[in-house]
């Protein structure tokens, strides 16, 4: 129940193209879903959040679409530049608010904007 | 910001040797993570403590991992002895709150190899 499943592992997306990333999860009490950005040789760094208040977030040209009832969220990248060259981690958890719940990972999606 | 702090940045040990990996959280930070990052497995959250004290220590894999957190300024994950499955990026995230909801900032990690 606490996992999540993201898909594709791999993804290689013209420059100026979609990049599409999604994630499933199985737990409905989870309320809170960041994606993760990592690039080669760093850590990974929060990119957006959602919550299932709203069925859409964007920030620039990121947007997280959510489907509370197919239990679903995805990530959209506009525009992929190469600079958007990174491996790509989607997340769920319940934020009681007490620090009991953590992070649940997606395996993480590799993703490659070629020129 | 010095951001989160990780040492060594690469380790090379041999199988059976103790290992002490040393982490130093963002200053004010209330909460620290412990993951550990493979190709087969993504990304596990190993241990992680709020307010110095740990909280849930379920991911450890075996007894041969400890971690400990004696101020809010220092924390380390140690290995003894070391296998060659242990072979991982292990990386350090502190995050300024207990809420689930508040951004975990990783540390670059530390890529161990164990032969």
């Amino acid at each position: 129940q606490q996992q999540v499943k993201q898909s594709p592992q791999s993804l290689i997306v013209q420059k100026g193209g979609i990049s599409i990333i999604n994630c499933a999860y199985e737990n409905t009490a989870f309320d809170y879903f960041p994606w993760y950005q990592q690039f080669p040789g760093k850590g990974p760094a929060l990119l957006i959040a959602i919550r299932p208040d709203v069925s859409e977030k964007k920030e620039g040209r990121f947007t997280i679409s959510f489907n509370k009832s197919a239990k679903q969220f995805s990530l959209h990248i506009m525009d992929s530049q190469p600079g958007d060259s990174a491996t790509y981690f989607c997340a769920a958890s319940i934020d009681s608010g007490a620090g009991s719940y953590q992070l649940t990972f997606g395996k993480g999606t590799k993703l490659s904007v070629i020129p | 910001d010095a951001g989160v702090i990780q040492s060594p940045r690469h380790e090379v040990t041999e199988m059976g040797q103790e290992v002490t990996l040393r982490c130093k959280p963002i200053s004010g930070h209330n909460s620290l993570f412990w993951y550990r990052q493979t190709m087969m497995r993504g990304l596990e959250l190993l241990i992680y403590f709020n307010n110095n004290v740990p909280i849930d220590d379920s991911g450890m894999p075996e007894d041969r991992f400890s971690a400990k957190m004696p101020n809010a300024s220092f924390s380390t994950l140690k290995i003894q002895p070391s296998e060659p499955r242990d072979s991982a990026v292990y990386f350090c995230a502190s995050r300024g709150t207990v809420s689930v909801a508040d951004t975990q900032y990783f540390g670059p990690g530390t890529r161990l190899t164990v032969l």
